[in-house]
């Protein structure tokens, strides 16, 4: 199967830094993508991985290590408005896009 | 905006029933990828196309199918409907097949479909 993990909430305090982590099946991975979704709404593109590292877009950071299969997203300076589910999402030789079951974070003031 | 649109907004229909889900894509996107998520659920992925044809099959039911027209909208037909498949229904583009690249996924508002 190609599971994706990731945690099911997480709580985090305003201006803090979060992370938050996501294991896949590695066979036949293709790119990691990271998704933010407010409740009922669609969920938005917020950063892609398909190289070991790091790639920073703001306060926003994503890492990937293929060779674990394992990836994380970092929100620094939390805002009341990132709270969401943080969805993380593998692409596959096969062409499809699993998606994990999100990460339900809240930003307390 | 993401520029890919979905009808209807909500549906509301009985056990039994059969309704169809419709989707047009972000213009210049080929791929057409529809997800189900149920209240609290991840995006269960249920079937993708590309230019016209199936290109990857999730968990889709053998009650659900969908098509992609030649103009690159697509519909998803869901047959003898049941209670559990009450859900948000969301359909997605992306420019590329997937093979390669990074062509992330835009998503349109979803479908919410209730089932009574």
């Amino acid at each position: 199967g190609q599971n994706i993990d990731q945690p099911t909430e997480m709580t985090a305090t305003e201006g803090a830094i979060v992370q938050i982590n996501c294991t896949y099946q590695t066979s036949g991975f293709n790119g990691l993508f990271w998704y933010q979704q407010h409740a009922g709404e669609a969920p938005t593109f917020l950063s892609y991985n398909v190289l070991d590292g790091l790639e920073e877009k703001g306060r926003f950071s994503s890492f990937l290590s293929r060779s674990k299969g394992y990836s994380y997203l970092l929100l620094k300076e939390l805002q009341m408005k990132d709270s969401a589910s943080y969805l993380c999402a593998s692409r596959y030789n096969n062409n499809d896009m699993r998606f994990g079951a999100g990460t339900r974070l809240t930003v307390k003031p | 905006d993401s520029g890919v649109t979905q009808t209807p907004k909500h549906l509301i229909t009985a056990t039994g029933q059969r309704v169809t889900l419709r989707c047009s894509p972000r213009s210049g996107d080929l791929s057409v990828y529809w997800y189900q998520q149920s209240l609290d659920q991840g995006l269960q992925f249920l079937i993708q196309y590309y230019n016209g044809e199936e290109r990857a099959k999730g968990n889709i039911l053998e009650r659900f199918s969908a098509q992609q027209f030649p103009d690159l909208h697509s519909e998803l037909n869901l047959s003898s409907l049941e209670l559990g498949d009450s859900a948000l229904y969301f359909c997605a583009s992306s420019v590329g097949g997937g093979l390669s690249g990074e062509s992330p996924l835009h998503f349109g508002n979803g479908t919410r479909l209730t089932v009574t």
